[in-house]
């Protein structure tokens, strides 16, 4: 089974704290995402990897950054976090190519 | 840009019921996956279907991939208790990037 393993469930943060959410999977996926999750939203993608130090925008990038220096391991910075960065967060991973996508089981984070 | 549009979006049903969630779009996928969320998790995959046409089962839930693979429909059959939680489609376009297209989400509570 694919597991996805995110480092925090619950996290709290005050405003202008540097954040850092990681996420690792076990089963060899090229393919990362770090997603959030609003109400009424949806899932919007905020960045992707396909490989080890690469990485592409998704949707709402602004305001975040990424890092893949492994294969397993997929971080999500809050530079500088703001409340509205208070969300679910969720990483999922996938093989490349393939749409399949296994998910994490999220964070979430309050910016207070 | 491709949409998934999904209704509806909210779904309040007695349990031994039937159901039917409805993923539309006006552009075609090269696949369409569901996706379960129960509350505070990650989603889960629960299907994967690839050929216009194509019908799949689990248990219940009856998949079905429009014929022009531009819907799909999920069909819950004598909903139980259990079946509540966030229903999500999701569309791979056929540039075959390895990113999703997700609709909004159908919530689905089912009373006992």
């Amino acid at each position: 089974d694919v597991k996805v393993t995110q480092s925090s469930r619950y996290l709290v943060k005050r405003t202008g704290e540097k954040v850092f959410l990681e996420c690792v999977q076990d089963m060899d996926h090229e393919n990362m995402f770090w997603y959030r999750q609003d109400p009424g939203l949806g899932l919007r993608l905020i960045y992707f990897s396909y490989d080890v130090k690469m990485k592409e925008k998704g949707d709402i990038p602004e305001g975040y950054s990424v890092s893949r220096e492994k294969k397993e391991r997929f971080s999500l910075i809050l530079e500088s976090a703001s409340t509205n960065q208070t969300s679910m967060y969720l990483c999922a991973s996938s093989l490349y190519r393939v749409y399949e996508q296994y998910f994490g089981p999220g964070t979430r984070l309050t910016v207070t | 840009t491709q949409l998934l549009e999904q209704s509806p979006q909210f779904l309040s049903i007695q349990e031994g019921e039937n159901l039917t969630v409805y993923c539309n779009s006006s552009s075609v996928f090269s696949s369409l996956q569901w996706y379960r969320q129960e509350p505070g998790e990650g989603p889960v995959l629960l299907v994967t279907v690839v050929t216009g046409g194509e019908v799949k089962k689990l248990k219940r839930l009856t998949f079905q991939f429009g014929d022009a693979r531009k819907d799909s429909s999920l069909h819950i059959t004598a909903a139980q208790p259990g079946d509540t939680g966030l229903y999500l489609c999701a569309g791979g376009p056929p540039s075959n990037t390895g990113k999703l297209i997700f609709g909004q989400g159908t919530t689905l509570q089912v009373k006992p």
